[in-house]
């Protein structure tokens, strides 16, 4: 059982735009979700969290959007650069259990 | 810099021979995961630790074992490495806090031939 399903593969943007990059989840018990950069060879970075209080949370150019009723979160990047060319994955925990479920991945190619 | 050190960066091993993988950490946290990712797929929790307190996943195979000696190190063993086992292996630990985010190390690329 999937857990957290981010469907996109792959996505391509122009330098300057914005990129968006979604993730879908199932269980409803999930109450923080992360959303971490993985460059190859490398193990994931940590870009941006939030709550399931919120339903959005902006750290400079990075914005997550979260819609629990649809079980839906979003991650904006705005304005792309060819630097955030890389795997985006996102992931959710529910508190008590210090477990984090990961999806898939989208890797982003960011087109200068 | 506190930090998330796994060793080897690539470990090459035969079919069948056991292999231990190691992670170490300077930042003192409670929690340590392993999480196994093969190409394309999610990272997938294997076992983590709280302190001493040990949680295997439901499917993990029992070929894969962890051993965590102290706070700062967790070492994950694979008993008998199949072809199906080669995989980015990642270590990552956090406080244990709600919402703490987890700091992964730069995992171990593991070929078995």
């Amino acid at each position: 059982d999937q857990q957290v399903k981010q469907n996109s593969p792959s996505l391509s943007v122009q330098e300057g735009r914005i990129s968006i990059l979604n993730c879908d989840y199932t269980n409803s018990m999930f109450d923080y979700f992360l959303w971490y950069k993985k460059y190859p060879a490398e193990g994931p970075t940590f870009l941006i969290s939030i709550s399931s209080i919120k339903d959005k949370n902006e750290d400079g150019r990075f914005t997550v959007f979260l819609n629990k009723s649809a079980k839906h979160l979003s991650l904006h990047i705005v304005p792309s650069q060819p630097g955030d060319s890389a795997v985006y994955f996102c992931a959710g925990g529910h508190s008590g259990t210090y477990k984090y479920i990961f999806g898939t991945g989208t890797r982003l190619k960011v087109l200068a | 810099d506190a930090m998330v050190i796994q060793n080897p960066r690539y470990q090459v091993t035969q079919f069948g021979k056991p292999v231990t993988l190691s992670c170490s950490q300077t930042l003192n946290h409670n929690v340590m995961y392993w999480y196994q990712q093969k190409s394309s797929q999610a990272p997938k929790l294997l076992f983590h630790y709280y302190d001493k307190d040990f949680n295997n996943e439901a499917d993990t195979p029992d070929n894969f074992q962890s051993r965590r000696p102290n706070t700062s190190f967790c070492f994950l063993d694979i008993r008998s490495p199949g072809l199906g086992d080669a995989a980015m292996y990642l270590c990552a630990t956090s406080s244990g806090a709600l919402g703490e985010k987890l700091f992964f190390g730069s995992g171990t690329q593991l070929s078995v031939l």
